[in-house]
């Protein structure tokens, strides 16, 4: 039972150059949801999914755009990458826990846009 | 959704309890609160969470209080592993469909 798997795990890009970030989850969750972490900062949500085929904007959707083509995969897409987009990203999947909605996130994958 | 605060950082001696307090003075009634941490640049990993009652796992416990307006999480035995940022979080459960919203939390450093 791996949980929430993120690759790749380190990235380095230029400017403009674009790639995409897997999740992928084995819990057989509804949600799943992509953050940024940014250098001493909190975690803010970038978009989420309440369901296969469904997205979401978060707090800071701005310069990316998601897929949830199956409901085990969330992907991450950076058309046209910025350094402003160096950050670690989290990916998280949540499922009911006693009533609540309780994730479990990936390790993280971190970006570094040159 | 209910707004909370927390200290910035706190400092606990390691094999004693750590108690850490949050103020989620404008909760609802629907709303839980819940508790993750992050060590060092991994993943945020879920503690606890509880709705009107005092909740308690293997890792921690959780006292809300009577109005719901504070709760404290307790590392009833700190160890050095326990040296991380917790975050206190209110939302609705899963059914209200909405994600966590993560704010800066509390720093907590366990000392030898």
């Amino acid at each position: 039972n791996a949980g929430v798997t993120q690759t790749p795990k380190f990235r380095v890009l230029k400017t403009g150059q674009s790639m995409t970030l897997l999740c992928a989850q084995d819990m057989n969750h509804e949600y799943m949801y992509w953050y940024r972490q940014d250098p001493g900062m909190g975690l803010r949500l970038i978009h989420y999914s309440v369901g296969e085929g469904t997205t979401a904007k978060g707090e800071v959707p701005d310069g990316y755009n998601v897929s949830r083509l199956k409901k085990q995969n969330f992907l991450l897409g950076l058309e046209s990458a910025a350094p402003s987009q160096t950050s670690v990203y989290f990916c998280a999947s949540s499922g009911p826990v006693r009533g609540a909605n309780v994730l479990t996130f990936g390790a993280g994958s971190r970006l570094t846009v040159l | 959704d209910a707004k909370t605060t927390q200290p910035t950082s706190m400092d606990c001696a390691e094999g004693r309890a750590a108690n850490l307090p949050c103020n989620h003075s404008t909760i609802s009634g629907n709303e839980y609160v819940y508790w993750y941490r992050q060590i060092h640049s991994q993943g945020p990993q879920y503690i606890i969470h509880g709705l009107k009652n005092n909740e308690t796992n293997e890792m921690a416990s959780l006292i809300i209080t009577e109005d719901r307006k504070s709760s404290t999480l307790i590392l009833p035995h700190a160890t050095l592993r326990d040296t991380a940022v917790y975050y206190c979080i209110v939302r609705v459960g899963y059914s209200g469909n909405t994600p966590l919203v993560f704010g800066k939390g509390t720093r907590l450093s366990v000392i030898a």
